[in-house]
C-alpha cells in the first residue's frame, strides 16, 4: 500500500515550453502532497506544499508563477513549470502524506527528471 | 528553526564491513519523528525507518540498525556486513510541529552517498 505514482518519468522539452508533471497516490487519499527539487548530488529541497482544494504554499525563493501548483483532488496534484529554461533542469519529486499520518510520513514518487535544452 | 545535518558526504568500504551513517537534529519541539530514505541510482526514495522522539528503543532489521540518543540529538544508522547493493545516497529526515505547522513538512539532511566496493 502507499503507492505513489509520478508521470512522467523523464522530459526532454526546448526552452520556451511548458511542462506539466502528475503526481497521484494510487491507492490511499492524500490530503497534503508536497513537491521537491533536487539538484545533482545534492538534497531534496522542498518547492512547495499544496492541501487539497487550497491553494500551495511556496517556499520561500520559489516563483509561483513559474511553478503553478494544483492539488485537484485527494490523489492527484499536478506541478507546471511555466516557460521552461535550461536551468530549471533537474530531478523534481513529489510525495504525499495520507489523511491520518500525523507523524508527517510522507510517501514519495519515482520522481521526473526535467531536461530543457 | 529545524535543521538535519549528515556531516559525512562521502563513505566508501569494502563489501562486508560494517559502516554507521550519522545523522544530528535540532528542533525546538517535543513530538517529533526522524526518519531514513535511502536513494538508489534510480533517483526513487525508499523508506526505511521512522522513529519518534518518545522512542529511544534501538531498532535492527536485518542488517539495519539505527541508534536513537535523544540526549545527543543523533539518529545514527548502521548498515552490518555491507552488500554491494547498499551504495546508495542515504538521508536522515526531521518532521516537527513547531517549524513546520500543521503541515509537518520534512527537512533532509544533505545526504551521504555511501559506496560498498566489491
Amino acid at each position: 500500500g502507499a503507492v505513489v505514482s509520478q508521470h512522467p518519468s523523464r522530459v526532454i522539452c526546448k526552452s520556451g515550453t511548458s511542462v506539466k508533471i502528475e503526481c497521484r497516490s494510487l491507492d490511499f487519499q492524500a490530503t497534503t502532497m508536497f513537491w521537491y527539487r533536487q539538484f545533482p548530488k545534492k538534497s531534496l529541497m522542498l518547492m512547495a506544499t499544496s492541501n487539497e482544494g487550497s491553494k500551495a504554499t511556496y517556499e520561500q525563493g520559489v516563483e509561483k508563477d513559474k511553478f503553478l501548483i494544483n492539488h485537484a483532488s485527494l490523489t492527484l496534484s499536478t506541478l507546471t513549470v511555466t516557460s521552461a529554461h535550461p536551468e530549471d533542469s533537474s530531478f523534481y519529486i513529489c510525495s504525499a502524506r495520507p489523511r491520518d499520518r500525523g507523524s508527517g510520513e510522507q510517501f514519495f514518487g519515482p520522481g521526473t527528471r526535467l531536461t530543457v535544452l | 528553526a529545524q535543521k538535519v545535518t549528515q556531516a559525512q558526504t562521502e563513505i566508501s568500504v569494502v563489501e562486508k564491513e560494517d559502516v554507521t551513517l550519522d545523522c544530528v537534529y535540532e528542533t525546538r519541539d517535543t513530538t517529533y519523528y526522524l526518519f531514513w530514505y535511502k536513494q538508489p541510482p534510480s533517483g526513487e526514495l525508499v523508506f526505511l525507518i521512522r522513529r519518534n522522539s518518545f522512542d529511544e528503543q534501538n531498532e535492527i532489521s536485518g542488517r539495519y540498525s539505527w541508534n536513537f540518543q535523544k540526549s545527543t540529538s543523533s539518529f545514527n544508522f548502521t548498515i552490518t556486513a555491507s552488500q554491494v547493493v547498499d551504495s546508495a545516497v542515504y538521508f536522515c529526515a526531521l518532521s516537527d510541529f513547531i517549524s513546520s505547522g500543521s503541515a509537518r513538512q520534512l527537512t533532509f539532511g544533505s545526504g551521504t552517498q555511501l559506496t560498498v566496493l566489491p
